[in-house]
């Protein structure tokens, strides 16, 4: 079955970039799903940043577009994540998930990676 | 942005108890409403989708309905593994918003 696993640094510096990868395995990516990220501060609750199809199509939270950059590695079979320019408020757990999407506005987020924790700390 | 609302907050159930969180968008989403449980420490895992769609896997004691702005989730008998934090997710449009979350804990 498919399963998604986040990758990458666990601590930041303020003002740094965040850069994690999601990889894919158990099925390919070049599938009509879409390929999202959402992330959790401690304590708190869901937040989605955005979402990539493997054209590279996307559509990220206007909260965070001007800082975020998502990607596809197709060869790979892993998307990716940037997020620059980050604070203290960009600690969470960033979880990467498949969207399914089967027609109009039936979206839902049906498999989850693990999530990795990102701390932003000097 | 849409937002969503859930009430209440947290709420004590014992096993057994029938169970219901409710979830209010600020504007109307028709059915593109779906739910989420997330124990502590592990990934969100979808429940129902499109209201009131059981995802396949989740026991038959889920249950959704609603539509517009108003939504429920039901558990018809709460059991051991069911206490957690359950989320709901507007798919209406971008971005997509999740509520705030209701913590269910054993009283």
């Amino acid at each position: 079955q498919v399963q998604l696993q986040e990758s990458g640094p666990g601590l930041v510096k303020p003002s740094g970039t965040l850069s994690l990868t999601c990889a894919v395995s158990g099925g390919p990516i070049s599938s009509s799903h879409w390929w999202s990220w959402v992330r959790q501060p401690p304590g708190k609750g869901l937040e989605w940043i955005g979402e990539i199809y493997h054209s590279g199509s996307t559509d990220y939270n206007p909260s965070l577009k001007s800082r975020v950059t998502m990607s596809v590695d197709k060869s790979n079979n892993q998307f990716s994540l940037r997020v620059t320019s980050v604070t203290a408020a960009d600690t969470a757990v960033y979880y990467c998930a498949r969207v399914s999407w089967v027609g109009d506005n039936l979206y839902y987020f049906d498999l989850w990676g693990r999530g990795t924790l990102v701390t932003v700390s000097s | 942005d849409i937002q969503m609302t859930q009430s209440p907050s947290s709420l004590s159930a014992s096993v057994g108890d029938r169970v219901t969180i409710t979830c209010r968008a600020s504007q109307s989403i028709s059915n593109y409403l779906n739910w989420y449980q997330q124990n502590p420490g592990k990934a969100p895992k979808l429940l129902i989708y499109a209201a009131s769609s059981l995802q396949s896997g989740v026991p038959s004691r889920f249950s959704g309905s609603g539509s517009g702005t108003d939504f429920t989730l039901t558990i018809s008998s709460l059991q051991p593994e069911d206490f957690a934090t359950y989320y709901c997710q507007q798919s209406y449009s971008t971005p997509r918003t999740f509520g705030q979350g209701t913590k269910v804990e054993i009283k």
